[in-house]
């Protein structure tokens, strides 16, 4: 049972350089999420898939863009890194949207540092 | 804007204690209540889920109470042991017309350390 897999688990960028962050789930789950959790922060929603072909911001989408690529793929693209978008990264899915759709499951996270 | 807070920030505690945790928002309007737990370097994993309609949900030591009206939850962990150590966070949906996607808003966490 893989769940949802991210990838990579690390990356280490310069200020300036793109970079995306690949999520997939095997779960036949409708919707997908991507958050960012900061120390002292929580977990903030960047950008949020309700189902595929269709993608939303979320609370903190400036610096980021998104493709929901088919059911199973939702990636995170970052054109053009800065220090500031230093955080770990969590992909999610869940079955659908309404009713239970926060059942959430998540990956094991992405670590990435911008220099 | 629904904001979800959650004290302690951390908390150490020798084995075997019974704990509680707390979490409040500041919108009751809420359709339910998540709790995680994150290991360190790990992802999320979903505890419990208690529904508007529910005052509490158990699993094994684990108990999470819902008051809606005062804007809080609390989650009881009976017999505290050392693989309980973990980061727990607490969550709610954004409602939506009365359903919810999984937009959630989460608290800031509670550190938990069990010491032998």
């Amino acid at each position: 049972n893989a769940g949802v897999t991210q990838t990579p688990k690390f990356q280490v960028l310069k200020t300036g350089q793109s970079m995306t962050l690949q999520c997939a789930q095997d779960m036949n789950h409708n919707s997908m999420y991507w958050y960012r959790q900061d120390p002292g922060m929580g977990l903030r929603l960047i950008y949020y898939s309700a189902s595929e072909g269709t993608t939303d911001k979320g609370e903190v989408p400036n610096g980021y863009n998104v493709s929901r690529l088919n059911k199973r793929e939702f990636s995170l693209r970052l054109e053009s890194a800065a220090p500031s978008q230093t955080s770990v990264y969590f992909c999610a899915s869940s079955p659908r949207a309404g009713a239970g759709a926060n059942v959430l499951t998540f990956g094991a996270g992405s670590r990435l540092t911008v220099l | 804007k629904q904001e979800v807070t959650q004290i302690p920030a951390a908390l150490s505690v020798p084995e075997g204690e019974n704990l509680v945790l707390n979490c409040s928002f500041t919108d009751s309007a809420i359709y339910n209540l998540q709790w995680f737990r994150q290991d360190p370097g790990k992802g999320l994993t979903s505890l419990l889920l208690i529904q508007s309609s529910q005052r509490e949900q158990t699993s094994g030591r684990l108990n999470a109470s819902l008051d809606k009206s005062s804007g809080r939850s609390t989650l009881y962990i009976a017999a505290s042991q050392p693989g309980d150590s973990a980061t727990y966070l607490c969550a709610v949906p954004e409602n939506a017309g009365g359903t919810s996607y999984g937009k959630l808003t989460f608290g800031q966490g509670t550190i938990l350390t069990v010491h032998p």
